[in-house]
């Protein structure tokens, strides 16, 4: 079974700076597809960024970034500018292509910004 | 374009009562599926449906959780009775379906709070 380790149950970075976020997965796939998603207090999940494991470019959306590697199955989350209104519990999601398409996620890293 | 509606927003209800949470998917979307998010954890699938057939619900408790989505749109999850353990927030999401890392991408609705006392 698929598996998805966020290891920081807490960050926080000051307003303007880069806060990386970390996960890593485990599965015996070789095509599968990676996400990043944001909960807000609200509890709706918002969709950060998306990563195609058959892509070796690095996904990048405005501010957003990821560092996939997927030898060491590492996926990490960069925030570049961090804004007040990043402050969210950020997920990590795994989806397997061979496993039906559910997501398994990660056990969240909440993330504080200080202004 | 509409996203993922969900109702009611927020539910109490005393152990061994009946609760039901309605989902509607973004339209054009083929596959819907729940989550159950105890609190401090992700999300846990509970039900995936692909139009109105299920794909996926090895991870429902079956004696008392029942879905369906007799149309291929709307869904409704219940749960009959309810325990103190099934306090959570329960998340509706849709997909296009059909293979491709867009299609497939899952967005999320706003999620049922159930409070079982």
């Amino acid at each position: 079974a698929q598996t998805v380790t966020q290891s920081q149950p807490e960050m926080s970075v000051q307003e303007a700076e880069t806060v990386t976020l970390s996960c890593t997965y485990d599965t015996s796939e070789s095509d599968y597809y990676l996400f990043w998603y944001k909960q807000p207090p609200s509890r709706q999940m918002i969709l950060v960024i998306r990563q195609e494991a058959y892509k070796q470019q690095n996904a990048t959306e405005n501010r957003f970034s990821v560092n996939f590697q997927k030898a060491a199955k590492s996926f990490s989350l960069k925030i570049s500018d961090s804004q007040l209104g990043d402050a969210a519990m950020y997920f990590c999601a795994y989806q397997g292509l061979t496993s039906g398409s559910r997501l398994t996620f990660g056990e969240g890293t909440q993330l504080t910004v200080n202004p | 374009e509409a996203g993922v509606a969900q109702s009611p927003r927020y539910k109490i209800i005393e152990k061994r009562q009946s609760v039901a949470f309605w989902c509607n998917p973004i339209s054009g979307h083929a596959t819907l599926y729940w989550y159950q998010q105890i609190l401090g954890q992700g999300p846990k699938l509970l039900i995936q449906f692909q139009n109105n057939g299920v794909v996926d619900d090895s991870q429902l408790p079956k004696d008392r959780f029942s879905a369906e989505r007799l149309k291929g749109v709307d869904s409704t999850l219940k749960i009959q009775p309810a325990k103190l353990e099934d306090s959570a927030v329960y998340l509706c999401a849709s997909s296009f379906g059909f293979g491709t890392a867009i299609q497939e991408t899952q967005y999320f609705g706003p999620g049922t709070r159930l409070l079982v006392l």
